[in-house]
C-alpha cells in the first residue's frame, strides 16, 4: 500500500516569512496529491491539490510542487500570517482506480506563526 | 454552500457496545468515505464506497466495522463491540468524482469515546 512521510512534524516561523513542508510517497501509481489544513477541533479542509500531470500549482500565497521521479511533493506558504497557524496534512491517492480511491495522509505538520 | 453533515457530534459508549455514526453526504456526490483520527494523530483512511458497494478498505476496517447507505441520503458507519482503542474522531467525506477529478469534502466529525 501507499506510505506517506511528512516533515517536519513542527515548524515555527516568524510572521511574514515563508514555510515549506515536504512529503514523500511510495506508490508510483499515485496520481493525486492534496494538502489539507486542520485547525484545532475542526475538520480537515482542502487548501490546494496537484495532479501527477502537473509539476507546480500556485494559489495566491500557497504553492505546491511535485517531483514524480523522486516521489516527493512540497507545500510552500509565503508571507505567513497568524491565521496560517494550524496542522497541515499532505496526502496521496491510492487504489484500483476503478471506483472510490483512498487517500493516505502524512502525520501532519504543526505550523506555528510567531508574531 | 452544501456541506457534509454528521451525527452525533459526540458519542460516549461503554466497551462492547455497538455504535452507529451517521453522515449525510453532499447530495450530488457519488463517492463516500470514512476516516478516523485518533487524538493528536494523523487522519487514517477506513473505507470508500461507490455505486452501493465498498470500493476500497484499509487494514483498520476489519469485521468489526460495516458501512451502509440505507437510503438515498444517509451513509452510516457501524462499529460492533467497541474497544477502548476505537476512541477517535470519525470523519465522513464525500466527493463528486474519484481522485484526479475533484475535491474531497469532510464533515465536522463524530467524536467517539469508549469507556
Amino acid at each position: 500500500g501507499e506510505n506517506v512521510e511528512q516533515h517536519p512534524s513542527t515548524l515555527s516561523v516568524q510572521e511574514g516569512d515563508s514555510a515549506v513542508i515536504k512529503c514523500t510517497y511510495s506508490d508510483s501509481a499515485s496520481n493525486y496529491f492534496p494538502w489539507y489544513k486542520q485547525e484545532l477541533g475542526k475538520r480537515p479542509q482542502l487548501i490546494i491539490d496537484i495532479r501527477s500531470n502537473v509539476g507546480e500549482k500556485k494559489d495566491q500565497r500557497i504553492a505546491v510542487t511535485l517531483n514524480k521521479t523522486a516521489k516527493h511533493f512540497s507545500l510552500h506558504i509565503t508571507e505567513t500570517q497568524p491565521e496560517d497557524s494550524a496542522v497541515y496534512f499532505c496526502a496521496a491517492s491510492w487504489g484500483s482506480g476503478g471506483g472510490a480511491d483512498g487517500l493516505t495522509f502524512g502525520k501532519g505538520t504543526h505550523l506555528i506563526i510567531q508574531p | 454552500e452544501p456541506e457534509v453533515t454528521q451525527t452525533p457530534s459526540h458519542q460516549v459508549t461503554q466497551m462492547g457496545q455497538e455504535v452507529i455514526l451517521r453522515c449525510v453526504p453532499i447530495s450530488n456526490h457519488l463517492y463516500f468515505y470514512w476516516y478516523r483520527q485518533i487524538l493528536g494523530q494523523k487522519v487514517e483512511f477506513l473505507v470508500s464506497f461507490y455505486n452501493n458497494e465498498i470500493s476500497e478498505k484499509s487494514e483498520i476496517f476489519d469485521d468489526q466495522f460495516s458501512v451502509e447507505r440505507p437510503d438515498g441520503s444517509n451513509f452510516t458507519l457501524k462499529i460492533r463491540s467497541t474497544k477502548l482503542e476505537d476512541s477517535a474522531m470519525y470523519f465522513c467525506a464525500s466527493g463528486k468524482l474519484s481522485f484526479g477529478g475533484g475535491e474531497l469534502f469532510f464533515g465536522e466529525g463524530s467524536r467517539l469515546t469508549v469507556l
